[in-house]
């Protein structure tokens, strides 16, 4: 039981570049949702998805784009890397959505030069 | 949307004493109010919640209140200890859609 699992951990991007952040949770919740953090200004809240099929825009949505693939697994999307995107990004998974516990992964760590 | 202030943004205690995080929230329809611990270079953890209906929770040494006439909640932790050093997130949600966090408070217990 593996729990919420991100993959990269660690990326390095030139300006410009796309890439793909993966998410899958095998705790069979609802809701999973895409956090970044930066020191000073807490987890704010890019993307969430309520339910399979659903995703909606949260805090700072502006530059990425998600995918709900299945129950399972939420990606997040930056087509065009910028610098002010550089953060640690956590996702996170929920049986009961905003009332309940929020489950998080480790973490990637993304830099963008 | 929903806006969650958290103070103070650092805080040192001595081991033993107590440690008090506020979080002030600004939609009067937010019924959650969770508080999360993160250890340096760790994911983050729910420690304790309450909800609307509940004006104080306790855990053992952790303890949260609510005044949701004021729209504030607070964390308190008694009897300190070092490894209660992290960074503590309170946070805000009405319904199951989103959650809303503060800025953190860095607190640090010296021995």
């Amino acid at each position: 039981n593996a729990g919420v699992t991100q993959t990269p951990k660690f990326q390095v991007l030139k300006t410009g570049q796309s890439m793909t952040l993966q998410c899958a949770q095998d705790m069979n919740h609802n809701s999973m949702y895409w956090y970044r953090q930066d020191p000073g200004m807490g987890l704010r809240l890019i993307y969430y998805s309520a339910s399979e099929g659903t995703t909606d825009k949260g805090e700072v949505p502006n530059g990425y784009n998600v995918s709900r693939l299945n129950k399972r697994e939420f990606s997040l999307r930056l087509e065009s890397a910028a610098p002010s995107q550089t953060s640690v990004y956590f996702c996170a998974s929920s049986e009961i959505g905003a009332a309940g516990e929020l489950f998080f992964g480790e973490g990637s760590r993304l830099t963008v030069l | 949307g929903e806006n969650v202030e958290q103070h103070p943004s650092t805080l040192s205690v001595q081991e033993g004493d107590s440690a008090v995080i506020k979080c002030t929230y600004s939609d009067s329809a937010s019924n959650y109010f969770p508080w999360y611990k993160q250890e340096l270079g760790k994911r983050p953890q729910l420690i304790i919640d309450i909800r609307s209906n509940v004006g104080e929770k306790k855990d053992q040494r952790i303890a949260v209140t609510l005044n949701k006439t004021a729209k504030h909640f607070s964390l308190h932790i008694t009897e300190t200890q070092p490894e209660d050093s992290a960074v503590y997130f309170c946070a805000a949600s009405k319904g199951t859609d989103k959650l809303i966090f503060g800025t953190g408070t860095r607190l640090q217990v010296f021995p």
